[in-house]
């Protein structure tokens, strides 16, 4: 069983589309985070939340909309896309036990065109 | 959080035992180093993590002086399959809410035959 798990692993689509990459984890945690690896393969948060709570929201454009429907689901929806959103995209999530780390997924290769 | 420095690449050989130094000299007395290792197309992966002295398991050794000022990540006999990026993160215990990893930029270990 995947602990974290994220759909699509690949999307190509083009400028203005809207689209939703979803994640879950079957681990219990109670956190979930959004990443985004540019080409330059930096890692920089995006969203945090904490049991359906959003607790993290760094400076990423309205146009990036977590929702979180339960505490194993953490879903990033994308508005107008452009250019400079194509990325990967990782979800993690973090449970109460510091010494275990955080759990990321495989990540979700975003291409627009 | 405290800013950390680490080698941008290194070289070794199957077999050889690597030694990644993390430099941390703004490390405050509550926070932990934690290190990741991220394989191409994967999310990064929990390799260890400790406060002080060393810290031991399956996958690598974690020393630390005691000034804490820096660290060490070892991998004993690595093998190709050790080729990654490895990210060394120091801060408050990462289990509070409200809380998230902040990524650098990582040493790209290149393992050859």
């Amino acid at each position: 069983d995947t602990a974290v798990s994220q759909t699509p692993k690949y999307l190509v689509t083009q400028m203005g589309n809207d689209k939703s990459i979803k994640c879950e984890q079957n681990l219990g945690h109670d956190t979930m985070y959004w990443y985004k690896q540019d080409s330059k393969k930096f890692l920089k948060i995006m969203f945090s939340y904490n049991n359906k709570e959003l607790i993290i929201n760094e400076t990423v454009p309205n146009r990036f909309s977590p929702k979180s429907p339960d505490k194993a689901h953490l879903n990033l929806h994308i508005n107008s896309l452009e250019l400079g959103d194509s990325a990967v995209y990782f979800c993690a999530s973090r449970g109460t036990d510091r010494g275990l780390g955080y759990t990321f997924g495989s990540g979700t290769r975003l291409t627009v065109v | 959080l405290a800013k950390t420095t680490q080698p941008i690449s290194m070289d070794s050989y199957e077999g050889q035992e690597v030694n990644i130094t993390c430099s941390h000299n703004n490390i405050a007395t509550n926070d932990y180093i934690t290190w990741y290792q991220q394989f191409p197309s994967q999310g990064p992966r929990f390799i260890i993590q400790g406060y002080k002295t060393k810290v031991t398991n399956e996958v690598a050794s974690l020393f630390i002086p005691a000034d804490r000022k820096s660290s060490t990540l070892s991998l004993p006999r690595v093998s190709l399959s050790d080729t990654a990026v490895y990210y060394c993160l120091v801060g408050g215990p990462f289990n509070q809410a409200g809380t998230a990893l902040i990524f650098g930029k990582g040493t790209t270990l290149s393992v050859s035959s």
